[in-house]
């Protein structure tokens, strides 16, 4: 089973440069959400996704835009990319258990550096 | 805004040592939280699920609990093992408004090294 694929693995961007992180989950799952990990920060939410069409801001949105047009792919997007933005990049799926608890899983991550 | 503390950040014991990991959560209005394991340069695994209602969850040597009304969780390693040195991570999820979990917010987890 592949789970949540992230791609690319490494990426190293100048300022100002854009491009799209993809992250694809072929578990069927509706609910999808971006993360940046940074020392001492821990993982931040930047955008989440209830299900395909729908999308909202997490903690961190700012420099990135998301869309979701199919249940299976939710691509994060660096508008202008700036040094802040160097990090590591997680994607998730949540499923909901018929129990009603919401187990997410991760993607082995994309890291980025801008320079 | 929901915040999350894990103590210790960091973690030293001998093989065979039972340990208790501790995670606090200030918004007990959770709608589940999740421990997580993550190795070096890798991404998260799940080990546990403990939904709102749940007092523990079990896997293997593994024993989760939530106090929901005092914002605490634990998580106990029976009988550690040198694969189990990881940093472990603990994640609160609050209700989404249209139904089901929101986001998750994440302590900055505990770094543990089990020494052989």
């Amino acid at each position: 089973n592949a789970g949540v694929t992230q791609t690319p693995k490494f990426q190293v961007l100048k300022t100002g440069q854009s491009m799209t992180l993809q992250c694809a989950q072929d578990m069927n799952h509706e609910y999808m959400s971006w993360y940046r990990q940074d020392p001492g920060m821990g993982l931040r939410l930047i955008h989440y996704s209830v299900g395909a069409g729908i999308t909202d801001q997490g903690e961190v949105p700012n420099g990135y835009n998301v869309s979701r047009s199919t249940t299976e792919d939710f691509p994060l997007r660096l508008l202008s990319a700036a040094p802040s933005q160097t990090s590591v990049y997680f994607c998730a799926s949540s499923y909901t258990n018929p129990q009603g608890g919401t187990e997410a899983f991760f993607g082995q991550g994309t890291r980025l550096t801008v320079v | 805004k929901q915040e999350v503390t894990q103590i210790p950040a960091a973690l030293s014991v001998p093989e065979g040592e039972n340990l208790v990991l501790n995670c606090s959560f200030t918004d007990s209005a959770i709608y589940n939280l999740q421990w997580f394991r993550q190795d070096p340069g890798k991404g998260l695994t799940s080990l546990l699920l403990i939904q709102s209602s749940q007092r523990e969850q079990t896997s293997g040597r593994l024993n989760a609990s939530l106090d929901k009304s005092s914002g605490r969780s634990t998580l106990y390693i029976a009988a550690s093992q040198p694969g189990d040195s990881a940093t472990y991570l603990c994640a609160v999820s609050g209700e989404y408004s249209g139904g089901g979990a929101d986001g998750l917010t994440f302590g900055k987890g505990t770094h543990l090294i089990i020494q052989p």
